[in-house]
């Protein structure tokens, strides 16, 4: 049972689609962030919010675009992707700048 | 960013081994996570450790802050052991910085 949700699990989508991915958390925490791991890369971090405000944005592409409405939700629209973009993207949340982070199940994104 | 470098990078062990993983990092840190990511990909958490030793059933984690390392320990692996270890880091700010993660695979 994890206390980060993410939805949906799995995505396809064409590269001229758009499409959302949803996390939310049930942690209490005010910290919201956006992690991509590509094969064979590290986890790269995409976004962090604090309180709802982006603190961090680790030059990624605008078709790239978060959304925080609150400090339990944290969306990432998804436009005109590239297949290069297909990865799995993973939501965590923390308590301010820690100590501890938590993360989602992730969505496993393929752009064909 | 903080450079983390993880060792070996490919592990197999056969069911009953220990093994332990090592996490080198760059620059003094205050946050040192280690991960166990499962087959369907989600992260999860086995030991927030900055510093000092924790034990937590077959599993254990020391870091030597002022050496800048890690160590995770697994004994009497099994197979559901089997995944990537990840150990991250962070220094002040929000973000953690992961290495590359070590595939480890129990087989019976």
């Amino acid at each position: 049972e994890t206390g980060v949700t993410q939805t949906p699990r799995h995505l396809v989508m064409g590269m001229t689609n758009k499409k959302s991915l949803k996390c939310e958390q049930h942690l209490g925490h005010n910290a919201m962030y956006w992690y991509k791991q590509s094969a064979k890369k590290p986890l790269e971090l995409m976004f962090v919010y604090s309180l709802e405000e982006r603190v961090e944005n680790n030059s990624v592409p605008s078709r790239f675009s978060p959304e925080c409405p609150n400090s339990s939700h944290l969306f990432l629209h998804l436009h005109t992707l590239q297949p290069e973009d297909s990865a799995l993207y993973l939501c965590a949340s923390s308590q301010d700048r820690g100590p501890e982070a938590f993360f989602g199940q992730g969505t496993r994104l393929t752009v064909v | 960013g903080i450079q983390v470098e993880q060792s070996p990078p490919d592990l197999i062990l056969q069911e009953g081994a220990n093994s332990t993983l090592r996490c080198n990092f760059s620059d003094s840190v205050n946050n040192l996570q280690w991960f166990h990511q499962n087959p369907w990909g989600q992260l999860i958490n086995l030991f927030y450790i900055p510093s000092g030793t924790k034990q937590n059933g077959r599993l254990s984690a020391t870091t030597v802050a002022t050496e800048r390392y890690s160590l995770l320990y697994i004994s009497s692996s099994q197979t559901t052991d089997s995944g990537v270890y990840f150990c991250a880091v962070s220094n002040s700010g929000y973000a953690l910085n992961f290495g590359k993660g070590t595939s480890l695979l129990v087989t019976p």
